[in-house]
């Protein structure tokens, strides 16, 4: 069963950083990952999505790879800013439709 | 405006009393599916359907029930609730396949239920 694993758990960073999100999942065998963010008791927004057979998508300030071969996947936020500050999850799909979680990386942006 | 659309955001009951959250999409998905999110347990699926009729469990299914009549609805039932099924919950939907791939999942807003 597919595993997904970010870190770090938390991160804090200074208003106008660029800043990277690790993900790393155990079945290379991955249909497709997305990337969401959380804020606070909401909802799950859509990010970016990439498909197994690309290696990178972008929009706006924020760029996500994919590599099947090792495992990883990473979001990239370039000139970070306070509205930035939620909680990410990578969420990696099988071929079954069977989605699997990351347990998230809060990500507080400070003015 | 393509939505996945949750009802009631928030519900407090009691114990074994049933309730149904409700769960309607407009974008003619075929995958829908119902999640829980815990504290320190991240976000677990409950049940997911890839059509209509057709329904799955996923890990944690003991305690729901669901059903898919119709395509864009997909409510989840809690027979007898229970304390432990206080949670946070979420409905996504996706389309099955398209150009490229399976496109992305949609989440609604979620439903907070405390069950006393």
């Amino acid at each position: 069963k597919q595993e997904v694993t970010q870190i770090p758990a938390a991160l804090s960073v200074p208003e106008g950083e660029n800043l990277v999100l690790n993900c790393s999942f155990t079945d290379s065998a991955i249909y497709n990952l997305q990337w969401f963010r959380q804020d606070p008791g909401k909802g799950l927004t859509s990010l970016l999505l990439i498909q197994s057979s690309q290696r990178e998508q972008t929009s706006g300030r924020l760029n996500a790879s994919l590599d099947k071969s090792s495992g990883r996947s990473t979001l990239y936020i370039a000139a970070s800013q306070p509205g930035d500050s939620a909680t990410y999850l990578c969420v990696g799909r099988d071929s079954a439709r069977q989605l699997t979680f990351g347990s998230g990386t809060q990500l507080t942006v400070l003015p | 405006e393509a939505q996945v659309t949750q009802n009631p955001r928030y519900l407090i009951t009691v114990t074994g009393k049933k309730l149904t959250v409700t769960c309607s999409q407009n974008m003619n998905h075929e995958y829908m599916s119902w999640y829980r999110q815990d504290p320190g347990l991240g976000l677990r699926q409950i049940y997911y359907s890839m059509n209509v009729e057709v329904t799955d469990k996923g890990d944690v299914p003991e305690g729901y029930k669901v059903s898919r009549k119709e395509k864009r609805n997909f409510p989840l039932i809690l027979e007898s609730p229970s304390p432990n099924q206080t949670s946070l919950y979420f409905c996504a939907s996706s389309l099955g396949s398209s150009p490229g791939g399976e496109g992305p999942q949609h989440f609604g807003d979620g439903t907070r239920l405390s069950i006393l």
